[in-house]
């Protein structure tokens, strides 16, 4: 089996800048995604490969890939985005997938 | 519109079988992979697999292989998960997902089936 890797939870101040990293050796050459997931519900996709975002999704959000590091970046965060959040990586074949921990964004 | 419906709750003694399901709408069945996901309470998303609902090929994570059976009905546009023999530890919370892989992801999910396994 694999691992991915996420930074821990993160607590930001509305309006500032929240970054969560997400590492996993394959993602040096495959994609992967992003999820929110606030409580009681189910997840949401609020990336995907690497750094594309769903119709739907607020233009703050975004992603960026540098190595096998993926990074979700949420600029000028609001309340409403307090959540825990997810990254989902393949094996290195694309076949096998796996989430990283969880990273809790709390705003303050 | 993309729907997938989850069954309801379920309670269970240790020992016992159970099989959920996922019926989807909005989209052809056997084109798409659906993948299930385990919450356990107070705990992080697990991928446990996926199966292509064309022909039920069939992909366990290690960490699953054997302790669970994924198929599919494609008359009916409906996936199961199923157990033989639960586990107290088998108590969680299950998500179906439209599985896109590489592509974009678990793009749609179900609302979920709480499973609770408790003598």
């Amino acid at each position: 089996s694999f691992e991915v890797k996420q930074s821990p939870s993160v607590s930001v101040s509305p309006g500032q800048t929240a970054r969560i990293t997400c590492s996993s050796d394959a993602l040096a050459k495959q994609n992967g995604h992003w999820y929110q997931q606030k409580p009681g519900q189910a997840p949401v996709v609020v990336i995907y490969r690497d750094t594309e975002r769903p119709s739907g999704i607020p233009e703050r959000f975004s992603g960026s890939s540098s190595g096998s590091t993926l990074t979700l970046t949420i600029s000028g965060v609001r309340p409403e985005d307090e959540a825990d959040y997810y990254c989902q990586a393949p094996d290195i074949s694309g076949t096998y997938w796996a989430f990283g921990g969880g990273s809790r964004l709390t705003v303050l | 519109e993309v729907q997938l419906v989850q069954s309801g709750a379920e309670v269970k003694q240790p020992g016992e079988s159970l099989k959920i399901s996922c019926k989807v709408s909005g989209y052809i069945f056997r084109n798409h992979w659906i993948a299930w996901v385990r919450q356990m309470p107070g705990k992080g998303l697990e991928w446990m697999g996926a199966i292509y609902g064309g022909d039920s090929d069939t992909r366990y994570s290690p960490s699953f292989e054997g302790q669970v059976t994924m198929s599919v009905d494609e008359s009916v546009s409906t996936a199961y998960l199923q157990w033989r023999t639960l586990k107290a530890s088998d108590s969680a919370k299950y998500y179906c997902a439209r599985d896109t892989g590489r592509r974009a992801g678990l793009d749609y999910w179900g609302q979920g089936t709480p499973v609770i396994i408790s003598s």
